[in-house]
């Protein structure tokens, strides 16, 4: 069966360090993927897509990149700020199921000062 | 601020009852999507319309069901209601037709608790 995962657990980071996410999926081969931010009790809100032929995508002191070999998407936020502790959520699209978003669960992020 | 509102923002109602979530995409965007979110299932899609139509059924309870209407507004039919079904429910909107390839803006989210 189709699988995405992201890491379960929190994620602590220091401020002014890189942050990365990993996302990671089985049994799928995704025409798009998308990382979405989501704060307590809101709704997700869009950061990033790339597409399958992309290797990497940028926004600012955002990166994402796209492993198709692998199976993997590592999502990196750079110079990281108290402010940038949410959740994350990575959405894998594929072509035979109408493009749907399917979710990972998402990986809590918590940046300290 | 996406955009898109949903209402009510809370609801409180027993087993057995009925309620339907009302959400308004944003100005321009013909595609409306209904996701849950409870804590251990992280965030479910539901169901996808476009301009009126059903583009697809996610992992939608046979106890569920949308419309989008004319005005492209939409509403989430939930009935004979469970403890397990008390959750966040979502209401997204995109420009077009593909859920993958575009972005999707959310509303704030409608509590339903199911007591």
């Amino acid at each position: 069966s189709q699988k995405i995962e992201q890491n379960s657990e929190a994620l602590n980071i220091q401020e002014g360090k890189t942050a990365t996410l990993t996302c990671n999926y089985t049994n799928y081969s995704p025409a798009y993927l998308q990382w979405y931010r989501q704060d307590p009790g809101r709704g997700p809100v869009f950061l990033l897509l790339i597409r399958e032929n992309e290797k990497e995508k940028r926004k600012e002191r955002l990166k994402v990149t796209f492993d198709t070999t692998l199976k993997q998407s590592l999502f990196h936020i750079t110079a990281s700020q108290p402010a940038d502790s949410a959740t994350y959520l990575c959405a894998l699209a594929r072509s035979d199921s109408n493009y749907q978003l399917i979710w990972g669960a998402g990986t809590k992020l918590i940046i300290k000062p | 601020d996406s955009g898109v509102t949903q209402t009510p923002k809370h609801l409180i109602t027993a087993t057995g009852q009925r309620v339907t979530l009302r959400c308004s995409p944003r100005s321009g965007d013909l595609s409306v999507y209904w996701y849950q979110q409870s804590l251990d299932q992280g965030l479910q899609f539901l169901i996808h319309y476009y301009n009126g139509e059903e583009r697809a059924k996610g992992n939608i309870l046979e106890r569920f069901s949308a419309q989008q209407f004319p005005d492209l507004h939409s509403e989430l039919n939930l009935s004979s209601l469970e403890l397990g079904d008390s959750a966040l429910y979502f209401c997204a909107s995109s420009v077009g037709v593909s859920g993958g390839s575009d972005t999707q803006y959310f509303g704030p989210g409608t509590r339903l608790t199911v007591l």
